[in-house]
């Protein structure tokens, strides 16, 4: 069966510090890979898409990569902030290309 | 320009009764998705309309429905409410496919 993996322990770390985070699937033959960030009480929002055939993309302090190999794809903020203490989620379309499944997410806590 | 919206933002019902929760997409988008989220765990993808048009449905029983309006808004029906339909129910838009969703702030359900 499809599934999708994220860490759900949460992550703590310090201030400035990068933070990683990991989404493992398997049974996805993926045309791309959504991150999305959510905060208590409130709607996801998006961050970043990568595609199959990109290794690496950057957004400002957020980099993702995606390895189709290892089914594996790594979510990492530099120089983390306070503000960044949040829940990240990985989410996959199906095969068929009709549903967007998410991971269990995974919560960011910066300390100051 | 406005978000996705959605109502209502909270919402209680007994067992056995029927709900309607609604969504109003970003202004352009005719990609309408639904989602389930339970305390703790990711979003769970119920629905998903396209030009008032079932593009996608996930693992949910009958007793959920959806439909989609001629200005893309969408309702969301449950039917003999469950304890377990307890949740987060959010709506995303989309310009057409799966990427790049907007969610709305969700309604909170809960069934006594």
């Amino acid at each position: 069966s499809q599934k999708i993996e994220q860490n759900s322990e949460a992550l703590n770390i310090q201030e400035g510090k990068t933070a990683t985070l990991t989404c493992n699937y398997t049974n996805y033959s993926p045309a791309y890979l959504q991150w999305y960030r959510q905060d208590p009480g409130r709607g996801p929002v998006f961050l970043l898409l990568i595609r199959e055939n990109e290794k690496e993309k950057r957004k400002e302090r957020l980099k993702v990569t995606f390895d189709t190999t290892l089914k594996q794809s790594l979510f990492h903020i530099t120089a983390s902030q306070p503000a960044d203490s949040a829940t990240y989620l990985c989410a996959l379309e199906d095969n068929a290309g009709n549903m967007l499944t998410f991971g269990g997410g995974t919560r960011l806590m910066v300390k100051p | 320009d406005a978000g996705v919206t959605q109502s209502p933002t909270h919402l209680i019902k007994t067992r056995g009764q029927h709900v309607t929760l609604r969504c109003s997409p970003i202004s352009g988008h005719k990609s309408v998705s639904w989602y389930q989220q339970v305390l703790g765990q990711g979003p769970q993808f119920i629905f998903q309309y396209y030009e008032k048009e079932e593009r996608g449905r996930g693992n949910f029983p009958d007793r959920f429905s959806a439909r989609q309006f001629p200005n893309y808004s969408s309702e969301l029906n449950v039917n003999a409410l469950l304890l377990g339909d307890s949740a987060l129910y959010l709506c995303a838009s989309s310009s057409s496919s799966l990427d790049e969703q907007f969610f709305g702030p969700g309604t909170r359900l809960t069934v006594l």
